[in-house]
């Protein structure tokens, strides 16, 4: 069964430094999304992608945070300039349209130190 | 006041138990989706309803939409169904269908 995959799975950097993070979603899928999940907290929104631009953001997607699709088949978050507050599980997420089930991949653990 | 509520936060039961996890919710929704996340992280979804019942192997999912209330039960339950299972809902009429996500349950199935 096709999957969203992600890499890495795990990223540790230094503060202010920029990271991309990758993911490929599934091949016939239109519409993709980023969240985070914060160690203890519950999943949040961070941005969503439709038609080549985003169609939503959330407040936690300043401007330190980028999202790109460059090649029709990857789909990159990044963040120009970390920081400690930035360190989480970030998921990113597919689907083939508005209202279909969503398939997250496994996630990249960013450690921001 | 969050807009997805969840219920217990935690469960632990005994193997063969029959599980119920409740979700309430505060807003108009297009869906309700049951999400599982295992220890490493990742997050599968299990059910994606608007209305009624939908079931898949020991698992069930119900909605109320009058009652702004769904559950997921787990019938027979097993070791292998410890994880952390989350509800999380797509606003109606929202311009993306993001998933605004309750906190979890995090169940325990002891043998």
């Amino acid at each position: 069964e096709p999957e969203v995959t992600q890499t890495p799975s795990h990223q540790v950097t230094q503060m202010g430094q920029e990271v991309i993070l990758r993911c490929v979603p599934i091949s016939n899928h239109l519409y993709f999304y980023w969240y985070r999940q914060i160690l203890g907290q519950k999943v949040e929104f961070l941005v969503s992608f439709y038609n080549n631009e985003i169609s939503e953001k959330s407040e936690i997607f300043d401007d330190q945070f980028s999202v790109e699709r460059p090649d029709g088949s990857n789909f990159t978050l990044k963040i120009r300039s970390t920081k400690l507050e930035d360190s989480a599980m970030y998921f990113c997420a597919s689907r083939t349209r508005y209202n279909s089930p969503l398939h997250f991949g496994n996630g990249t653990r960013l450690t921001v130190t | 006041k969050n807009e997805v509520e969840q219920s217990p936060q935690n469960l632990t039961a005994q193997e063969g138990e029959f599980i119920t996890i409740n979700c309430s919710y505060s807003v108009g929704i297009s869906a309700l989706h049951w999400l599982q996340q295992h220890p490493g992280g990742g997050i599968v979804s299990l059910f994606m309803l608007s209305s009624g019942k939908k079931k898949h192997g020991r698992l069930i999912a119900t909605i109320n939409i009058q009652e702004k209330h769904s559950s997921l039960h787990i019938t027979a339950s097993h070791p292998r169904d410890s994880a952390v299972y989350i509800c999380a809902v797509s606003r109606e009429g929202g311009a993306t269908n993001k998933l605004i996500f309750g906190t979890g349950t995090l169940l325990a199935v002891q043998p």
